[in-house]
């Protein structure tokens, strides 16, 4: 069973700070690396997504940088809000029977202080 | 749109008790999936299915079984409650398969939060 590796558990950050999430991969079936995010008594939901062609994606304050060759991926929220406090899980994917599934990290629980 | 619908949203169960969870779609969606989420381990494939008819075991498949007769539902049963399977358990879908072409993101519904004592 593949391994991603996230850390750190949980993360406290002043508002208007820069949150980080990194995530590590043994092997991966293929390059596709997406970020999702849940808030209490909520269901995760998918936040922002690479495909490697690239080695890094922005969307808005939410930025995946990719490092192909330490087999690292990770999320970085700019001018980070109390709105973003939420767990934060990254994904890769791994081989199931004849199909693709997502490995999912252990979540990040980020707290941003007003 | 209810998208991801999941009943119950809580579950009291005694030890060797069995239950069904119950998942839906309305979106037209080929793949499910069924997850537990534990504190600490992060979110853990129990069961999928690729369509109708098709279901395949995740990483945690013991002790729960899954069937898909309709597109629409991809009910969870818990056949001997146990302990160990307190948690909260989250059903997803999404359009197609996820492939090395397509994304295909996870639709997760809100969860059902067992507790079996």
């Amino acid at each position: 069973q593949q391994q991603v590796k996230q850390s750190p558990q949980s993360l406290i950050v002043q508002k208007g700070g820069i949150s980080i999430i990194n995530c590590a991969y043994e092997n991966t079936a293929f390059d596709y690396f997406p970020w999702y995010q849940q808030f209490p008594g909520k269901g995760p939901a998918l936040l922002i997504a690479i495909r490697p062609d690239v080695s890094e994606k922005k969307e808005g304050r939410f930025t995946i940088s990719f490092n192909k060759s330490a087999k690292q991926f990770s999320l970085h929220i700019m001018d980070s809000q109390p709105g973003d406090s939420a767990t934060y899980f990254c994904a890769a994917p791994q081989t199931g029977a004849g199909s693709y599934q997502l490995t999912f990290g252990k979540g990040t629980k980020l707290s941003v202080i007003p | 749109n209810a998208g991801v619908t999941q009943t119950p949203k809580f579950q009291v169960l005694k030890t060797g008790q069995s239950m069904t969870l119950q998942c839906a779609q309305d979106m037209n969606h080929e793949y499910m999936s069924w997850y537990r989420q534990d504190p600490g381990m992060g979110l853990r494939l129990i069961h999928y299915s690729v369509g109708a008819g098709i279901t395949d075991q995740g990483e945690v498949p013991n002790g729960y079984n899954v069937s898909r007769s309709t597109t629409e539902d991809f009910p969870l049963r818990l056949l001997s409650a146990a302990p160990s399977q307190t948690s909260v358990y989250f059903c997803a879908s999404s359009p197609k398969l996820l492939t090395r072409a397509r994304n295909s993101p996870l639709h997760f519904g809100n969860g059902t939060r067992l507790t079996v004592t």
